[in-house]
Order: C-alpha cells, then structure tokens, then sequence
C-alpha cells in the first residue's frame, strides 16, 4: 500500500529533550515536506526537499532541522523543544511532476512540557 | 511572496443545504497552481482537487464544484446537498512553478453540517 508513514504518532516530553519524529514514504517520491498546524494557523510548511540531500527551508524553519540522505526518509529533528513546538506535525511527499499534489502522513502529536 | 486567505473560520449548515467556501490567493508568478484538501475529523488530509493557473474550466465532481477566476484570484469550492460527513476542515493550497516544494496553506474553513 502506497504510504507516508510518521512515528511517533504521540510524544509527550520536556523541553530541550532533543527529539526526533521519522518519516518514510514508499511512493519513491522526490518531494517530501514538513508542515505543523496551529489552530487557527492552518498548515505552515517548516522545511521541505526536493531530493536527497537537497533540503530548503519554509516559512517556519526556526527551531528545526531536517536531513535527507535517503530518499524515501525526511526526519524532523528538534534538537532542543521549547513549549512553542507544541503542535500537531505533518509529512509529506509528492511527485517531481510541478504542481503534483501531496500525500500526507497521518500527523504526530507532539506536546512539549 | 505568496499567500492564501480564507476569510471564512467557520461555517455551520443544514443537511441538503449548498455551501461555497472561499479561497483569494496572491502570488506575482504567472504559473502557479491551487488546491483544496480536506480534514475530516479524524485528522487526515486529502487531496481534493487541483488547477493550474492556465486552466480556468470550472469543474464538477459529483456534489463538488470549483471555480477558478483568475481576474478576482479565487477558487471557490461549493459543496452542494451538504451532508453530515461533508463536516471536516477545509484547506485552499498555493504553490508556483519557480519555488517547486514550496508550498503555501490557508489557514482553513471548519464546516459543520448539521442533521
């Protein structure tokens, strides 16, 4: 089954535990992305790549950061959470085709005390 | 720079009646496309439709309509016959041929239906 796959799904820590949320797609798509959704705020894209070892930042990257040594994997890391991270985070990946739309992970909760 | 709005917070309705969600974008490049994706309940998000910014046909699936205009830079979606398990978040997405990746979300359209 064609999937973006992100664990964890729920995480519950403390700020400055450096974490980091996985993401892996099976589709062998060029384009993967990160987005967080705030109430209110929609999606925010925080770093996006469009190929291994190609990575960008969006309109929120402070904070963050990303690798893609793989293609099929595009890790978010958060070396040291702050409470404002606290969020519901999204991965995505999509075809190089431009203007492809995008196929969304289930979302990981993400809750920093 | 690039933006959606999508003034509309929320909208509540009741079963059987039409409902149009409105999504304005700004974006100084000519090619450019938009999309709408939907957030039911359970958190997932799904892929709706997209045009492209040479494309202006309006389009209609089943209870679903869109309607692009570029003069007025808007795409309209208008669910008609709402149902109850129309009742999800709605998102009107912008990305450009330039910035490819890069893309821009509203900040969404909550629409409960009613029984």
């Amino acid at each position: 089954e064609a999937q973006v796959t992100q664990n964890p799904r729920y995480l519950i820590t403390v700020t400055g535990k450096k974490l980091t949320v996985t993401c892996s797609q099976n589709m062998n798509h060029e384009y993967m992305s990160w987005y967080r959704q705030d109430p209110g705020l929609g999606l925010r894209q925080i770093y996006y790549s469009m190929n291994v070892e190609v990575t960008d930042k969006g309109d929120v990257p402070e904070g963050y950061k990303v690798s893609r040594k793989e293609k099929r994997n595009f890790p978010l890391i958060l070396e040291s959470p702050s409470p404002n991270q606290t969020s519901l985070y999204f991965c995505a990946s999509s075809p190089p085709d431009r203007g492809h739309e995008q196929f969304f992970g289930p979302g990981t909760r993400l809750t920093v005390l | 720079a690039q933006k959606v709005t999508q003034a509309q917070t929320e909208i509540s309705v009741v079963e059987k009646e039409d409902v149009t969600l409105d999504c304005v974008y700004e974006t100084r490049d000519t090619t450019y496309y938009l999309f709408w994706y939907k957030q039911p309940p359970s958190g997932e998000l799904v892929f709706l439709i997209r045009r492209n910014s040479f494309d202006e046909q309006n389009e209609i699936s089943g209870r679903y309509s869109w309607n692009f205009q570029k003069s007025t830079s808007s795409f309209n979606f208008t669910i008609t016959a709402s149902q109850v398990v129309d009742s999800a978040v709605y998102f009107c997405a912008l990305s450009f041929f330039r910035g490819a990746g890069k893309s821009t979300f509203g900040d969404g359209t909550t629409l409960t239906v009613k029984p």
